[in-house]
C-alpha cells in the first residue's frame, strides 16, 4: 500500500538555523510530490512541488526540496529559519488523479 | 479572487443533531475533497467529486453524505452528528494532477 512517512513529529530549531524536514514515500513508481505548510488555525498552503525534471526545487518563503529517487525521499529546506516558519508541514504524495496521500505532519517550532 | 470558502467557521452540535458544511470555489476546479484533521492522524479523505453530480466514498465515509449539484459547490451533511465526528473539517480543491487548494477549515465540536 501507499503510505506517506515523516519521520519526525515535532522539531525545533534557533532562529537563522538551517532547517530540513524529512519525507519518505513508498509507491512503485514516482509520485508527484508536495510539501504543504499550515499555520495555526489555517487551512494547508502548498509550498511547492515535484512533478518532473530537476530534482531540486524551489517554493515560495525560501524553501527548497530534493527528491532523491534512490531513497524515496523528499525532503523540504531552508537555509535560515524566521520565526514566522513555526507551522505544521506536510508531505504529500499523489499517485493518480485522486489518490492524495498526506503524512502526519511534523510541527516546527522556532526559538528566539 | 476568494480561492476556497468554507462556511461555517464553527459549530457546536449536540449528539444527533444534523448539518450541513458547505464549501465554495471560485476556480472552476474539477475536483473537490472534504477531509478531516484530527491530532496525530493527518488528514484522511472523507469524500470527493471528480465533477458536477458526481461524488465517491474516501477513506472515512461513514457518518457523512455529501452532495455536488453545481460545480462550485461541495457539501457535507452530517444527518446524526456523533463525539466522534469532533475534528476540523478542510474543503480543498483542485485541477488535474495540480495541488490541491484548501480552505480554511471548519471546526466542528460534537457534544
Amino acid at each position: 500500500a501507499q503510505s506517506v512517512t515523516q519521520p519526525d513529529i515535532h522539531i525545533t530549531v534557533s532562529e537563522g538555523a538551517s532547517l530540513e524536514l524529512r519525507c519518505n514515500y513508498s509507491y512503485g513508481a514516482t509520485p508527484y510530490l508536495f510539501w504543504y505548510v499550515q499555520s495555526p488555525g489555517q487551512g494547508l498552503q502548498l509550498l511547492l512541488k515535484y512533478f518532473s525534471g530537476d530534482t531540486l526545487v524551489q517554493g515560495i518563503k525560501g524553501f527548497e526540496a530534493e527528491f532523491k529517487r534512490s531513497q524515496s525521499s523528499f525532503n523540504l529546506r531552508k537555509p535560515s529559519v524566521h520565526w514566522s516558519d513555526a507551522a505544521e508541514y506536510f508531505c504529500a504524495v499523489q499517485v493518480t488523479g485522486n489518490q492524495f496521500y498526506f503524512g502526519t505532519g511534523t510541527s516546527l517550532t522556532v526559538i528566539p | 479572487n476568494a480561492g476556497v470558502t468554507q462556511t461555517p467557521k464553527f459549530r457546536v452540535l449536540k449528539t444527533g443533531q444534523s448539518m450541513t458544511l458547505l464549501c465554495a470555489q471560485d476556480m472552476n476546479h474539477e475536483y473537490m475533497y472534504w477531509y478531516r484533521q484530527d491530532p496525530g492522524m493527518g488528514l484522511r479523505l472523507i469524500h470527493y467529486s471528480v465533477g458536477e453530480g458526481t461524488t465517491a466514498k474516501g477513506e472515512v465515509p461513514d457518518g457523512y453524505n455529501v452532495s455536488r449539484l453545481k460545480k462550485q459547490n461541495f457539501l457535507l451533511g452530517l444527518e446524526s452528528a456523533a463525539p466522534s465526528q469532533t475534528s476540523v473539517y478542510f474543503c480543498a480543491s483542485k485541477w488535474g494532477w495540480d495541488g490541491y487548494t484548501f480552505g480554511s477549515g471548519t471546526r466542528l465540536t460534537v457534544v
